[in-house]
């Protein structure tokens, strides 16, 4: 079965540290674009990071400098670490594949959407 | 960055009626515009991607149109289980593949 699982939210206080994990099965996360996605209480998704799979990494501006997406490949799983958090960084994180491929035939890249999330993992930084 | 704008941001319809949402880019996005369905306490679920192509297993009511910079999402016939909040993504601008705000569809 195709499917993401994250774990490893929790109850931080401001300036702390926590390491999301979004482990796979089904597909291979370093043939895949992965990304965080998170949903403060009551408002709508913010896209936050993601990683190709060439590697290469992204960020939202909200969260460049303190959050680190990375993949463990032999575990086929992804990760969010994320340092010096803040009150707005209470949501709840999502990760999700994107279903990005290269159209040999064409030679474009096809953006399907994101078509794998995981069920969410709850993060409040509180003091 | 790309804003997308959705079109209302709530709305109230009765079980069979026809609904259509609106989502407008803030600079064209080509046909790299999806749709999601989110129910409370769930995790997004792709409905459409493309603008207009339906992701496997969902229902025919649901259809989505447009291109460049504005785009809409219809479902032809409320059904019970479609009262959810939709939002639209933008897949043209990588890497901020930004989110509409959200158009939650309630029961009248």
């Amino acid at each position: 079965e195709v499917q993401l699982v994250e774990s490893g939210g929790g109850l931080v206080q401001p300036g702390g540290s926590l390491r999301l994990s979004c482990a796979a099965s089904g597909f291979t996360v370093s043939s895949s674009y992965m990304s965080w996605v998170r949903q403060a209480p009551g408002k709508g998704l913010e896209w936050v990071s993601v990683i190709y799979s060439r590697g290469s990494t992204f960020y939202a501006a909200s969260v460049e400098g303190r959050f680190t997406i990375s993949r463990d490949n032999s575990k086929n799983t992804m990760y969010l670490q994320m340092n010096s958090l803040r009150a707005e960084d209470t949501a709840v994180y999502y990760c999700a594949r994107d279903s990005t491929y290269y159209d040999i035939l064409t030679a474009f890249y096809n953006h399907d959407g994101f078509d794998i999330w995981g069920q969410g993992t709850m993060v409040t930084v509180s003091s | 960055d790309i804003q997308l704008t959705q079109s209302p941001s709530f709305l109230s319809a009765s079980v069979g009626d026809r609904v259509t949402i609106t989502c407008r880019a803030s600079q064209g996005v080509r046909s790299f515009l999806a749709w999601y369905q989110q129910k409370p306490g769930k995790a997004p679920k792709l409905l459409i991607f493309a603008a207009s192509t339906l992701q496997t297993g969902v229902p025919s009511r649901f259809s989505g149109s447009g291109s460049g910079t504005e785009f809409t999402l219809t479902i032809s016939s409320l059904q019970p289980e479609d009262f959810a909040t939709y939002y639209c993504q933008q897949l043209d601008s990588y890497p901020v593949l930004t989110f509409g705000g959200g158009t939650k569809v309630e029961i009248k």
